[in-house]
């Protein structure tokens, strides 16, 4: 099974800041990383797809890089609405698999 | 637009049986592989089966094989979840989810969860 792993579990930023959330997978996933937001009480959302597809709708201030087991989500210009807990899923076999979440919280 | 409702939660009793469904609407059900996924109360997703789009293929994550199974109907353009054998640790909120297409593995639309507790 592949294992996802996130970094940091938590970090709290300031509106106006650059956020980077790093993403690891235990094996060579190639390009089969997803990013999600979810916000409390609410369902996740698809922001990034084959890690760096961003998803019709998302603002351009949200990017997604990296490919084999290195990724990253980056958000340039942090706003309120973004403020949440961000999930990376590999799609690369089953069972799929998500990172633990990073939670991104106002300083 | 695109809307999945899901329904059937409620508290159980541990080794008892809960049917899950998920309507959807808004697009070619048929088209579409789907998802469920759920979450533990305050911790993280957790992706726990997948049916094709013509029901002919399924996947389930380890901690439900055995106990858990996924349907569909598209007639009636509803998923099901069939869970047995319930235990504490099955206790969440779970979603169904859109695949892309049908092969993707990743969720593009997501209902807004129905909850699970399984409590004596």
């Amino acid at each position: 099974d592949i294992q996802m792993t996130q970094s940091p579990s938590s970090l709290s930023a300031s509106v106006g800041d650059r956020v980077t959330i790093t993403c690891r997978a235990s094996q060579n996933i190639s390009t089969y990383l997803n990013w999600y937001q979810q916000k409390p009480g609410k369902a996740p959302k698809l922001l990034i797809s084959t890690a760096s597809s961003l998803q019709s709708g998302v603002p351009s201030r949200f990017s997604g890089s990296g490919s084999e087991a290195d990724f990253t989500l980056t958000l340039r210009s942090l706003q309120p609405e973004d403020f949440a807990t961000y999930y990376c899923q590999q799609s690369y076999s089953f069972p799929l698999s998500f990172g633990g979440g990073t939670k991104v919280e106002i300083k | 637009q695109v809307q999945l409702v899901e329904s059937g939660g409620g508290v159980v009793q541990p080794g008892r049986s809960l049917r899950l469904s998920c309507a959807v609407s808004g697009f070619t059900f048929s088209n579409h592989a789907v998802h469920w996924v759920r979450q533990a109360p305050g911790k993280g997703l957790e992706w726990v089966a997948v049916i094709s789009y013509d029901g002919s293929d399924k996947n389930y994550a380890d901690s439900v094989k055995g106990r858990f199974t996924i349907s569909r109907d598209n007639s009636k353009n509803t998923l099901y979840l069939q869970m047995s054998s319930l235990r504490p640790e099955d206790t969440a909120v779970y979603y169904c989810a859109r695949d892309r297409t049908g092969t993707t593995l990743f969720f593009d639309y997501w209902g807004q969860g129905t909850l699970v507790t399984v409590s004596s």
